[in-house]
């Protein structure tokens, strides 16, 4: 079974950095693109960006773009989610998702529980 | 890059009640049109895929439609369970993805 699981909730002031985890099993990790979704407080979700673990090719959508880094360590069939300086705005629940076919363009059937991260001094 | 106009924002509905939701892609993205529900404090569920086709195990009230630039999600005979937000998301071969901003459905 394709699974995501993501690391726990987060609490930061702001200017801090973080880094968050989504550690995919049951399949081939390098293989198969993993997306980041930002989703505010009461708000839609929104599609950050996604990366290839296996050549490490990542795309950003143009709004996260310097915003954050997406990265993975193929070794821990992991891919993270990275701030160098966190804002207030950044306090969100961040969810992980995949294509359980392996195809980037499938639905990305496959999701982490979500990661909430709050930002306040 | 492409915009996803979804509408209604919200709506509320009977049970028994047919429920449409439409997405509008700002240029042709043919059937790259994916639809998720979203319970509160869950993660997404792919509902439809492609357009028109019904994921694995979602109940077949649930249909999509639609090609080119715009796009139904139609719930044949809404259920209590069904209460939830609703969003297109589009995809294209630049592996860029964009949602649309929700549709809340109620249930009256």
């Amino acid at each position: 079974e394709v699974q995501l699981v993501q690391s726990g909730a987060e609490v930061k002031k702001p200017g801090e950095s973080l880094k968050i985890s989504c550690k995919g099993s049951g399949y081939s990790f390098t293989n198969y693109w993993i997306g980041w979704v930002r989703q505010m407080p009461g708000k839609g979700l929104e599609w950050m960006g996604i990366i290839y673990p296996g050549d490490s090719d990542t795309r950003y959508t143009p709004s996260f773009q310097g915003q954050v880094t997406i990265s993975a360590d193929k070794s821990i069939s992991t891919a993270f989610l990275k701030w160098s300086s966190l804002k207030a705005s950044d306090t969100a629940m961040y969810y992980c998702a995949t294509p359980s076919s392996g195809s980037v363009l499938d639905a990305f059937d496959v999701w982490g529980q979500g990661t909430m991260v709050t930002v306040s001094s | 890059d492409i915009q996803m106009t979804q509408s209604p924002s919200s709506l509320s509905a009977s049970v028994g009640d047919r429920v449409t939701i439409t997405c509008q892609a700002s240029q042709d993205i043919t059937n790259h049109l994916n639809w998720y529900q979203q319970k509160p404090g869950k993660a997404p569920k792919v509902l439809i895929y492609d357009a028109s086709n019904l994921e694995t195990g979602v109940p077949s009230r649930f249909s999509g439609s639609g090609s080119g630039t715009d796009f139904t999600l139609t719930i044949s005979s809404l259920q209590p369970e069904d209460s939830a937000t609703y969003y297109c998301q589009q995809f294209d071969i630049l592996l860029t993805w964009t949602f649309g901003q929700g549709t809340k459905v109620e249930i009256k």
